[in-house]
């Protein structure tokens, strides 16, 4: 099974500030990496896709790179609606799931 | 607009038996694959179970490997999860998820908000 590592664990910043969150696989899973984005009571949003690619109607400042093991979310300047949780998922070889990074 | 509405959940008791279902609407059901998956209290997210648009190929996680079953009616738009000899360790909120194939793999691009499923005597 491909472990998903993903630091910090919680993440405290300021509206305006950039945020940089980290995604680690235990094995090589090419650019098959998502990251989605948790609110409470709210379904999971699929944020970035292939590492790199926004979903459609994603804000720009929404950015995903990497390859192979390291993988990083940025988003450039945090709104108040950003504050969530985020976990990253690898799609290489069935799916396995980071454990999440909080944005507070 | 993609929604899928997960129903089913509840408390049952250890050996016991449930069965999931989640309603889909806003997009070509019978087109997309659908899987299973949940989290338990203070653990990470565990895929579960997937099933092909067709309903020919369905797959397990080890973990309930012979005791839960996958299922699709696509003339209803529905997915299904029966779950059998539930443990404790099934305890968990379950997702129905959306997986579309891209030419970079089979991407899980739409959840629902989830059904929670608690297994205690």
């Amino acid at each position: 099974e491909i472990v998903m590592t993903q630091s910090p664990a919680t993440l405290s910043v300021s509206p305006g500030e950039r945020a940089t969150l980290s995604c680690r696989a235990s094995q090589n899973v090419s650019t098959y990496l998502a990251w989605y984005q948790r609110k409470p009571g709210q379904a999971p949003r699929l944020l970035i896709y292939g590492a790199s690619t926004r979903a459609t109607g994603l804000p720009a400042r929404f950015s995903g790179s990497g390859s192979g093991t390291e993988f990083t979310l940025t988003i450039s300047s945090l709104q108040s609606e950003d504050f969530a949780l985020y976990f990253c998922q690898q799609y290489n070889n069935w799916w396995t799931f980071g454990q999440g990074t909080k944005v507070e | 607009q993609v929604h899928l509405v997960e129903s089913g959940g509840g408390l049952v008791k250890p050996g016991g038996s449930l069965k999931l279902s989640c309603a889909a609407s806003g997009f070509n059901f019978i087109d997309y694959y659908m899987t299973w998956i949940r989290q338990a209290p203070g653990k990470g997210l565990e895929w579960v179970s997937y099933i092909t648009s067709s309903g020919t190929y369905t797959n397990y996680a080890d973990s309930v490997k012979g005791r839960f079953t996958i299922s699709r009616d696509n003339a209803k738009n529905a997915l299904h999860l029966h779950m059998n000899s539930l443990r404790a360790e099934d305890t968990a909120v379950y997702y129905c998820v959306r997986v579309t194939p891209t030419p970079s793999g089979s991407l899980i691009d739409y959840w629902g908000q989830g059904t929670l499923v608690t297994v205690s005597s």
